[in-house]
Order: C-alpha cells, then sequence, then structure tokens
C-alpha cells in the first residue's frame, strides 16, 4: 500500500516571501501521479498543481512550483511570493495509475497561514 | 462549466438513523468518488462510481453504500449512523480523458449527535 507522509504539521510565513512544504511518500509502483490540493476554511478542496512521475521536469503553475525527486520519494511545494489566499490546509496526495481503478491517497496535511 | 455540488452542505443526525448524501459531478464526467475527512482518520477513500457500476471501494463497514445514476449523480447512503461518522464527505469527479485529476465539490458537513 501507498503512503504518504507530511512532516510539517503547521507552518507560517510572511506575506509575500517564499515558504516549501515537504511531502515523501512510499511506492513501489513506476507508473503514478502526485498532487497538491489546498482546502481554504471554506473546505473546497482545490487542485493546485499536479506532477506526472514518467516526467522529470518540475511541474508549474504560477506561483506554484514542485521539486519532484522520483529516487528520494520527495515531492515539495513551493510557494513564491506568498499572499494572504495562500492560508489553507494543503495536501499532498499520491495516485497511482490502475486502468481506472483510481483512488487517491492522501498526507495528515500542513497547515500553512500567511501572515500580513 | 459548473463545478462539483454537493448537497445538503450541512446535516444534523442523531445515532442509529441513515442519512443520504447527493454529488452532481461536473458535466461530462462519469467518474464519481468519495472520501471521508476526519480530524482522526484524515482524508479516506471510501469508494467510486463509474457508469453506475462501483469500480473500487475502500475499507469502511458495509453501512456505507453507494449509487450511481444514468446522468452519473452520485448518492451516498450511511446507515445505523454511529458518533464517528460526523465527518466532512467530499465527493470528486474525473473526466475519461483526465482520468488523473479529480476534482473536488464543497462536501458535505455530518454532524452525528
Amino acid at each position: 500500500a501507498q503512503t504518504v507522509t507530511q512532516s510539517q504539521p503547521e507552518m507560517s510565513v510572511q506575506e509575500a516571501e517564499t515558504v516549501t512544504l515537504s511531502c515523501t511518500y512510499d511506492t513501489s509502483e513506476n507508473n503514478y501521479y502526485l498532487f497538491w490540493y489546498k482546502q481554504p476554511p471554506s473546505r473546497q478542496m482545490i487542485l493546485v498543481i499536479r506532477q506526472e512521475a514518467y516526467k522529470q521536469q518540475n511541474a508549474t503553475e504560477n506561483r506554484f512550483s514542485v521539486n519532484f525527486q522520483k529516487a528520494a520519494k520527495s515531492f515539495s511545494l513551493k510557494i513564491s511570493d506568498s499572499q494572504l489566499g495562500d492560508t489553507a490546509m494543503y495536501f499532498c496526495a499520491f495516485m497511482k495509475l490502475n486502468f481506472g481503478n483510481e483512488k487517491l491517497t492522501f498526507g495528515t496535511g500542513t497547515r500553512l497561514t500567511i501572515i500580513p | 462549466k459548473a463545478g462539483v455540488t454537493q448537497t445538503p452542505r450541512y446535516l444534523i443526525k442523531t445515532r442509529g438513523q441513515q442519512v443520504t448524501l447527493s454529488c452532481s459531478p461536473i458535466s461530462g464526467h462519469r467518474s464519481v468518488s468519495w472520501y471521508q475527512q476526519t480530524p482522526g482518520q484524515g482524508l479516506q477513500f471510501l469508494f467510486e462510481y463509474f457508469s453506475e457500476t462501483q469500480r473500487n471501494k475502500g475499507n469502511f463497514p458495509g453501512r456505507f453504500s453507494g449509487r450511481q445514476f444514468s446522468n452519473s449523480r452520485s448518492e451516498m447512503n450511511v446507515s445505523t449512523l454511529e458518533l464517528g461518522d460526523s465527518a466532512l464527505y467530499l465527493c470528486a469527479s474525473r473526466s475519461d480523458i483526465e482520468q488523473e485529476t479529480q476534482y473536488f465539490g464543497p462536501g458535505t458537513r455530518l454532524l452525528v449527535l
């Protein structure tokens, strides 16, 4: 079974600064996807960024980027120029491709607070 | 395109009752998954439906069941509610083309008293 570990329960950073959230995972699979989801106080789970394991290039979405280290099974999220609206719980998630029988396995989350 | 919608948003029930939650996926999405989120257990996969058939199931007791209709709308039912069933229930849908990405609804918060 796959496991996802987020070792930072809480983090805080000043507005406009850069912050990195850590995630490690354990799998014997080769073909999988990794995701970062954001869950603000409204509770809606929002996709931030995704990474395909077979792609070496790190994914980037505007101020959000990842550092994907496949051999180390590490998948960190970097938020640049942080904004107050980035305050939320951030979940790292894993999905192996299984011919339609896919499901997300989530980490325990990191609560990120952006300080004005 | 409208996102995933869930009804009701909030629900209060008492132990022993049953409850039905509803989820409407993004238009064109045929897959609907359900997740339970609690402070103690985190986010856990319940089951997935595709074209009215359950094709994946998590480790939950038989009190948790679901179904999917021909328009891809899905319902989740929990019978004989227990205090521990208090949780945020999230529904997610995905398309046939972009199978790896799930889009979540706002959730239904269930409180069992």
